[in-house]
């Protein structure tokens, strides 16, 4: 079935510092990923659309220039939180179609963040 | 942003006991999907309801698509310690691509 693998699973920086998650479709091409955060004990917020070859769709209250979003090619898209804050600390998880009739979304297996 | 309301929040049941929750909203969907999502890990999809007034089953999870098009309810049948974990529901309306996801109902089984 489709995979998509996100990496790395859990990460701890420094404030100030930027951070780099990156999701794949292992067996799949997907034109379009999802980026969700979700803080503890709390139901996974959309924040934004990654679109293939061009820029990303933004939920309403999400700041694009902090949550940098690349989606290069079809297997690949990446959230990189710059200038980290302890408030950003979350679980990151990402979620990409894998076809035209495919039902629903196929999940990352997430990305803890821990801003320190 | 917009989220569905599913009920209850979170249950403690007895290992065999079976299990409710359902998730509602104001407005309509076309789709409603149900996912179970164990510490630290992404959601998996366990069911997916695309009718109103269907009832789809997956082993002893069967889920219903309410006829308003405004909810939908998952039951576990004869709960085991596995089923432990967050349930959400989505719900995707026409004319998007875009799934909002429910508040979540943590179950916990007691052996």
């Amino acid at each position: 079935g489709a995979v998509v693998s996100q990496h790395p699973s859990w990460v701890i920086c420094k404030s100030g510092t930027s951070v780099k998650i990156e999701c794949r479709s292992l067996d799949f091409q997907a034109t379009t990923m999802f980026w969700y955060r979700q803080f503890p004990k709390q139901s996974l917020m959309l924040m934004a659309t990654s679109n293939e070859g061009s820029k990303a769709t933004y939920e309403q209250g999400v700041e694009k220039d902090k949550f940098l979003i690349n989606h290069a090619s079809l297997t690949l898209s990446t959230l990189t939180v710059t200038s980290a804050h302890p408030e950003d600390s979350s679980f990151y998880i990402c979620s990409a179609r894998s076809g035209e009739g495919a039902v629903g979304y196929t999940f990352g297996s997430g990305t803890r963040l821990t801003i320190v | 942003g917009q989220q569905l309301n599913q009920s209850p929040q979170s249950m403690f049941i007895q290992e065999g006991e079976d299990v409710s929750m359902n998730c509602t909203s104001s407005s309509i969907f076309n789709t409603w999907l149900w996912y179970k999502q164990d510490p630290g890990e992404g959601p998996v999809l366990l069911i997916a309801l695309y009718k109103a007034g269907e009832l789809t089953s997956n082993g002893r999870l069967t889920a219903q698509f309410g006829i308003t098009r405004k909810d939908s309810f998952l039951n576990i049948s004869a709960s085991i310690p596995s089923d432990v974990g967050i349930y959400f529901c989505a719900g995707q309306q026409t004319g998007t691509y875009k799934y909002i996801f429910g508040t979540g109902t943590r179950l916990k089984v007691l052996a």
